[in-house]
């Protein structure tokens, strides 16, 4: 069965701080890996990552993509409290529009 | 653009009773999913479309659950009898993959999800 785990569950950190987020899958003929943010509404897209080793970056966000260690991981640079959110990672294989999500890290920005 | 519209935004209602939700893709998308939140189990699929016809319903809970699409831009799930165990939010979403070359373009699974109808039975 497939399966995404992210970790930590949670986080509370300052602002200013950095921050590391963990996604690991299991998943047969893996395509993409996709992160998402959820504030109070629906998820919204950041990345997706289809390919190991390249950095995808969008202002202070950035992930890159482990495929021999079948992982990702989400990074925030000088956080700020717009970014308290939770972070879902999914996983997307080929043949089938299915995305598998973790069930996420909640991230508490504090001032 | 319009993005992925769901009702209603919430709703609150009585063991036994119906519960439909609706959705309207985002015009042009040929894929449309329904997702289920809940805090213990977090996004789960649980049906999803392509072209209008179901293709993976393997995330439906049980008989209790149904799922519609007439046509390209309207989508139902419908709950019947709904229990208190249903409480949760419900999204919908959907997506283009587009034909031949064009499908290329867009690898992956990038999906586009609607604000959610929150469930409640009590």
């Amino acid at each position: 069965e497939d399966k995404v785990v992210q970790s930590p569950l949670s986080l509370v950190v300052h602002e200013g701080d950095t921050v590391t987020l963990n996604c690991s899958y299991e998943v047969t003929n893996f395509r993409s890996l996709l992160w998402y943010k959820q504030e109070k509404k629906a998820p919204t897209f950041l990345f997706m990552l289809t390919s190991s080793g390249i950095e995808k970056k969008s202002g202070r966000l950035s992930s890159i993509l482990d495929k021999k260690e079948l992982s990702s991981i989400l990074n925030i640079t000088a956080t700020q409290t717009g970014d308290s959110a939770i972070y879902l990672c999914a996983v997307g294989r080929g043949g089938s529009e299915k995305l598998v999500f973790g069930k996420g890290t909640k991230l508490t920005v504090n001032p | 653009d319009a993005g992925v519209i769901q009702s209603p935004r919430h709703e609150v209602t009585e063991m036994g009773q119906e519960v439909t939700l609706r959705c309207k893709p985002i015009s042009g998308h040929d894929y449309l999913f329904w997702y289920r939140q809940t805090m213990m189990r977090g996004l789960e699929l649980l049906i999803y479309f392509n072209n209008n016809v179901p293709i993976d319903d393997s995330g439906m809970p049980e008989d209790r659950f149904s799922a519609k699409m007439p046509n390209a831009s309207f989508s139902t799930l419908k709950i019947q009898p709904s229990e208190p165990r249903d409480s949760a939010v419900y999204f919908c979403a959907s997506s283009h993959r587009g034909r031949g070359v064009l499908r290329l373009k867009h690898s992956g699974n990038t999906i586009y999800f609607g604000e959610g109808s929150w469930l409640t039975v009590v």
